[in-house]
């Protein structure tokens, strides 16, 4: 038990949708970061946030976008979704600069 | 460009046996490394990490792993497979900071555990 807590867990969406997914962090935990893992590959780094700011960001297009709350905790939406964006969506929170704490992860599905 | 590699995509070991699960990495400079495991339908767990110091790193649940710098490796060990360590494991790598980077993970593509009894 990592004290990550995601939701929801399970969401169908169809494409051209909007969603919201969201994350409490860990107690003490000023860092967030999102990955997306899609089926039978590793995650894949989205964005980090550190203190409400965002604190570096992977190769996806500017339709994932995220906040961070005074709380910690973390909102990503994505925007127009595409097939493809079928995936497990992993929140992941630490203190800044130590080992990351993962939740049990969102799973969406795009019909 | 960075990237994590986990050659094997499934390991297969019988209980009691020694086990390994190899990672390999293309990081300049010195990156900090881990290994996580994922039960189905779970995220991801953190096992242990290596930052500076010591070649060989201890972490949860028995398992180990060893930092080679000459062979940019980071292979995780455990002496005796249980039947509960069957999971999917992931190497992961985090630029060193200074370097524009963050705190990301860089992941490689995972290998799954069979222990068989």
């Amino acid at each position: 038990e990592t004290g990550v807590t995601q939701s929801p867990t399970h969401l169908i969406k169809t494409r051209g949708q909007q969603v919201t997914l969201r994350c409490s962090s860990q107690s003490g935990h000023n860092t967030v970061s999102w990955y997306q893992q899609a089926l039978g590959q590793g995650p894949q780094f989205i964005f980090q946030y550190y203190r409400e700011e965002e604190n570096g960001r992977g190769n996806f297009p500017p339709r994932f976008s995220g906040l961070q709350f005074p709380n910690y905790s973390s909102e990503l939406n994505v925007n127009a979704l595409e097939l493809d964006d079928s995936a497990l969506y992993l929140c992941a929170s630490s203190p800044y600069g130590q080992p990351q704490h993962f939740g049990d992860g969102t799973r969406l599905s795009i019909l | 460009a960075q990237s994590v590699a986990q050659p094997e995509d499934q390991v297969n070991v019988a209980e009691g046996n020694p086990l390994t699960v190899k990672c390999t990495y293309s990081v300049s400079g010195n990156p900090y490394l881990f290994w996580y495991v994922q039960y189905p339908n779970r995220g991801l767990q953190f096992l242990l990490k290596y930052i500076t110091g010591d070649n060989l790193v201890k972490g949860s649940y028995g398992f180990e792993a060893e930092f080679n710098k000459s062979q940019t490796s980071f292979h995780l060990k455990k002496p005796s497979a249980l039947v509960s360590d069957s999971a999917l494991y992931f190497c992961a790598v985090s630029p060193p900071r200074g370097s524009g980077n963050t705190g990301k993970l860089i992941f490689g593509q995972g290998t799954t555990l069979q222990v068989k009894p």
